[in-house]
């Protein structure tokens, strides 16, 4: 997307490892964020997500950390397995009034070496 | 409860043709929003509809309309197919509540414009 993007466009680790994806939002109102995890073929899979009052949420081998300062998101992964291999996209939400949006970043390629 | 789904999987359509993607969400689940995935563009987002009205649209040409049933159902059209029209459409279900935004997309419908 034009206004979340991401630091690595592909990561690779190895099968065991902790992995962690960046990203950096642009706008500073967003108050709601989220990771997806898109495997090939298949929409997006909703994995965890986090509002700007919080700085740190931790869901089952994932954890997500908020930096409002500098505007930038991590999804770590405990313990990466062969199945964690998949694109991994963080997503910023803003409301005005009613409505609400979501823009997507573009997304970092994770690989999982046997 | 079942999931997003989206009919049909596949399309291939000529140029200048038009085109209608369907999409039924999650049972009780009153917002659908639509995305368009390139390999180029990523995710973008294409409108969202809550109780059959359009909430907010994203920067697509007029080409591009949806609508939503009293059953929550959605369509989206596309008029007058382009090349670039190729793409992954996704859709996304929600509860739309104030205080969470988590959506659950389907499989996506695979358009091809020749």
């Amino acid at each position: 997307g034009e206004n979340v993007g991401l630091h690595l466009p592909t990561l690779s680790v190895q099968e065991g490892d902790n992995s962690i994806i960046n990203c950096a939002y642009s706008n500073s109102a967003s108050d709601y964020f989220i990771w997806y995890k898109q495997e090939s073929g298949k929409g997006p899979q909703f994995i965890i997500d986090i509002r700007s009052n919080m700085d740190k949420r931790q869901g089952q081998r994932v954890t997500v950390l908020l930096n409002k300062t500098v505007k930038h998101l991590s999804l770590q992964i405990a313990a990466t397995q062969p199945g964690d291999s998949a694109v991994y996209f963080c997503a910023e939400n803003f409301s005005s009034g009613s409505a609400r949006q979501l823009t997507f970043g573009s997304g970092t390629q994770l690989t999982v070496l046997p | 409860k079942a999931g997003v789904t989206q009919t049909p999987r596949y399309l291939i359509k000529t140029r200048g043709q038009q085109v209608t993607l369907s999409c039924s969400p999650i049972s009780g689940h009153r917002s659908v929003s639509w995305y368009q995935q390139t390999p180029g563009q990523g995710l973008q987002f294409l409108f969202e509809y809550f109780s059959e009205t359009q909430r907010n649209k994203g920067n697509f040409p007029g080409r591009f309309s949806g609508r939503q049933f009293s059953n929550s159902r959605s369509e989206m059209n596309v008029s007058t197919l382009e090349l670039g029209d190729s793409a992954l459409y996704l859709c996304a279900s929600s509860l739309r509540t104030l205080s969470s935004y988590e959506q659950y997309f389907g499989p996506g419908t695979r358009l091809t414009v020749t």
